[in-house]
């Protein structure tokens, strides 16, 4: 089975610095896609950036970047000039194809991160 | 509609007590996901519906779980006499077509559900 795994439960950051969220993966599968979200305290989840396993090339958004090592099963987000409006819990998602054939995410525990004016 | 929507948002109910959860999915979209987050953790994929069908009810974690969407578009959740270890937000996510792994997940907001 597939799992997710974020070992920093907290993180904090200058307002305008660049932070690193870390995750690992497990997954015996070659093709998957992973996936930061964002929760804000509102709790309604967001998308921040996707990656697809067969591209080598790391998925950037604007001031949110990725640092893919699929051989490492790693996937970290890089937030550069972090803002306010940053501060939420990150959850970091796999994708897993399942044998019933649909897509359900598997999700790590967060890491809440915390922006310091 | 502009998001996805959840009612009610917050829920009490005493151990014993069968609850409803209501999901609104954005309005046309096919896929529509049931997750349950516990306190503290990442949320944990309950089922799957494509328009009206239940494709997959592997996460349901009891048969007191009860989903249904019968008409492809709004989905109720129900807990039939619910437990204190029920206790936890339920996210509701939709996504436009049927089960692509590129897809974007759009969530509602959740319901928080209390057990006493």
């Amino acid at each position: 089975a597939q799992t997710v795994t974020q070992s920093q439960p907290e993180m904090s950051v200058q307002e305008a610095e660049t932070v690193t969220l870390s995750c690992t993966y497990d997954t015996s599968e070659s093709d998957y896609y992973l996936f930061w979200y964002k929760q804000p305290p509102s709790r309604q989840m967001i998308l921040v950036i996707r990656q697809e396993a067969y591209k080598q090339q790391n998925a950037t958004e604007n001031r949110f970047s990725v640092n893919f090592q699929k051989a490492a099963k790693s996937f970290s987000l890089k937030i550069s000039d972090s803002q306010l409006g940053d501060a939420a819990m990150y959850f970091c998602a796999y994708r897993s194809l399942t044998t019933s054939g649909t897509y359900k995410y598997i999700f790590g525990t967060g890491t809440r991160l915390k922006v310091l004016a | 509609g502009a998001g996805v929507s959840q009612s009610p948002r917050y829920k009490v109910a005493k151990r014993g007590q069968d609850v409803a959860l209501r999901c609104d999915p954005i309005s046309g979209h096919v896929s529509l996901f049931w997750y349950q987050q516990a306190l503290g953790q990442g949320p944990e994929f309950l089922t799957y519906f494509q328009n009206e069908a239940q494709l997959d009810k592997s996460g349901l974690p009891s048969d007191r779980f009860f989903a249904e969407r019968p008409e492809g578009s709004v989905s109720t959740l129900k807990i039939q006499r619910t437990q204190k270890e029920d206790s936890a937000v339920y996210l509701c996510a939709s996504s436009l077509f049927g089960g692509r792994a590129s897809e974007t997940q759009y969530f509602g907001p959740g319901t928080r559900l209390l057990v006493l």
